[in-house]
């Protein structure tokens, strides 16, 4: 149940784009989206639920499509600052439609000067 | 307004041995979850409780992980006795409600030797 996270990692100059793909084989209630600098805590991102909505975070973006049970998150003209692993979370219902959360193994961006 | 808090940062203790993490989360956050996370992977979620109540604890290793959360604020984790494949950071985080952001504490790395 655990999403999959695509590309594993990237690499950037500053003032380029990314985007972060995850993509669930279950069907979806929400997706979250953390970032993780080395050595620290993962820190909240934002929470995208069902609906196709997309969602901004500075020049920061994410994007829900529940048919494909993908998100995407787009870095917009990137600082060194966004240097870190994303991750994404998924809250998929699970037999007794309790929502179980699972992570993303992690996207590691260098964003480089 | 005061984070997750966690302790102790650093363990290092032998196989065999058992160990006890701490965890205080938000004021009055009721959801407090403790991840599991091994270097290079995405935190696995190991149980859940929502105030003093346990939701989820699918993916905790019941054999020799045990958690508790006395009167719905701090909470308890121990692991008795550790295993090789235990070395790991423990991140502690808590929720308003379930599904929401979650903030994470600084997390305790443990080494098993």
């Amino acid at each position: 149940q655990q999403p999959v996270q695509s590309p594993q990692a990237v690499i950037l100059r500053e003032g380029e784009d990314a985007v972060i793909n995850c993509s669930s084989s279950k069907a979806l209630y929400s997706v979250h989206w953390y970032r993780q600098k080395h050595g620290e805590a993962p820190v909240f991102l934002m929470i995208l639920l069902k609906g196709g909505e997309q969602k901004g975070h500075e020049k920061i973006s994410a994007s829900f499509n529940e048919k494909k049970q993908q998100s995407s998150l787009y870095l917009t003209a990137s600082q060194l600052s966004y240097s870190g692993t994303y991750f994404c979370g998924t809250e998929t219902p699970d037999k007794y439609n309790f929502n179980k959360f699972y992570f993303g193994s992690g996207t590691k961006l260098n964003v480089k000067p | 307004e005061a984070g997750v808090a966690q302790s102790p940062r650093y363990k290092i203790i032998e196989k065999r041995q058992s160990v006890a993490f701490w965890c205080n989360p938000i004021s009055g956050h009721a959801t407090l979850y403790w991840y599991q996370q091994i270097l290079g992977q995405g935190p696995k979620l190991l149980i859940q409780f929502q105030n003093n109540g346990v939701v989820d604890d699918s993916q905790l290793p019941k054999d020799r992980f045990s958690a508790e959360r006395l009167k719905g604020v701090d909470s308890t984790l121990k692991i008795q006795p550790a295993k090789l494949e235990d070395s790991a950071v423990y991140l502690c985080a808590s929720s308003l409600v379930a599904g929401g952001e979650a903030f994470f504490g600084q997390g305790t790395r443990l080494t098993v030797v």
